[in-house]
């Protein structure tokens, strides 16, 4: 248990549909992260917020919406996906302005699109 | 930019042998430096982290030793066991232009693969 949990563990979706994926830490801290997993590519960090302002956007296609109502919780909204979608959806959270501490990771989001 | 550079895998090796991951870095500043574990299904753990030079993270047998000036990080465990089978990924924090810090930079993994 790593103090952020993400929900669902496992989705499958169509291309046409719309879903959304939820983080939630109880960490205190103040940054959220969405990191993507795919097979045979290193980690890769889609979305930073810091105190509940997105502070960067890795060039990641507006199929993918991320939302941080407060600093507890992120949300990925997905819609109109392709399969090359499919990948391990991780979340963090770390302390962000103070210092360069670890991040602590949810146990992921295995989504596939079909 | 930042990056992480760590040998990639499969690393097999047989239980109570010694264990190197190497992994070497490039980051503007002095960056904080980690070790992450992912078991098959899981998420990442922290397996260990330095925030300075000649810091030497450590737990479950394994250690690290941030060095500046080759700027290496690499992963060492003595005896490895069939458990310690996962893939290990090294990592940086650095901080931005803007004085904050950033999400993690991670290299590519490197599986771990321990026979009884």
């Amino acid at each position: 248990e790593t103090g952020v949990t993400q929900t669902p563990r496992h989705l499958v979706m169509g291309m046409t549909n719309k879903k959304s994926l939820k983080c939630e830490q109880h960490l205190g801290h103040n940054a959220m992260y969405w990191y993507k997993q795919s097979a045979k590519k290193p980690l890769e960090l889609m979305f930073v917020y810091s105190l509940e302002e997105r502070v960067e956007n890795n060039s990641v296609p507006s199929r993918f919406s991320p939302e941080c109502p407060n600093s507890s919780h992120l949300f990925l909204h997905l819609h109109t996906l392709q399969p090359e979608d499919s990948a391990l959806y991780l979340c963090a959270s770390s302390q962000a302005f103070r210092g360069l501490g670890e991040a602590f990771f949810g146990q992921g989001t295995r989504l596939t699109v079909v | 930019g930042n990056s992480v550079t760590q040998m990639e895998g499969p690393v097999t090796l047989s239980e109570e042998a010694f264990l190197t991951i190497n992994c070497t870095y490039t980051a503007t500043g002095y960056p904080s430096l980690f070790w992450y574990v992912q078991y098959p299904g899981e998420g990442l753990q922290l397996l260990l982290k330095a925030t300075k030079a000649d810091d030497k993270g450590s737990n479950k047998g394994f250690e690290a030793t941030y060095r500046k000036e080759t700027t290496s990080f690499h992963l060492e465990k003595g005896s490895v066991q069939v458990s310690d089978s996962a893939v290990y990924f090294c990592a940086l924090r650095a901080l931005s232009a803007g004085g904050g810090a950033d999400g993690l930079t991670f290299g590519k993994g490197t599986h771990l693969i321990i026979q009884p």
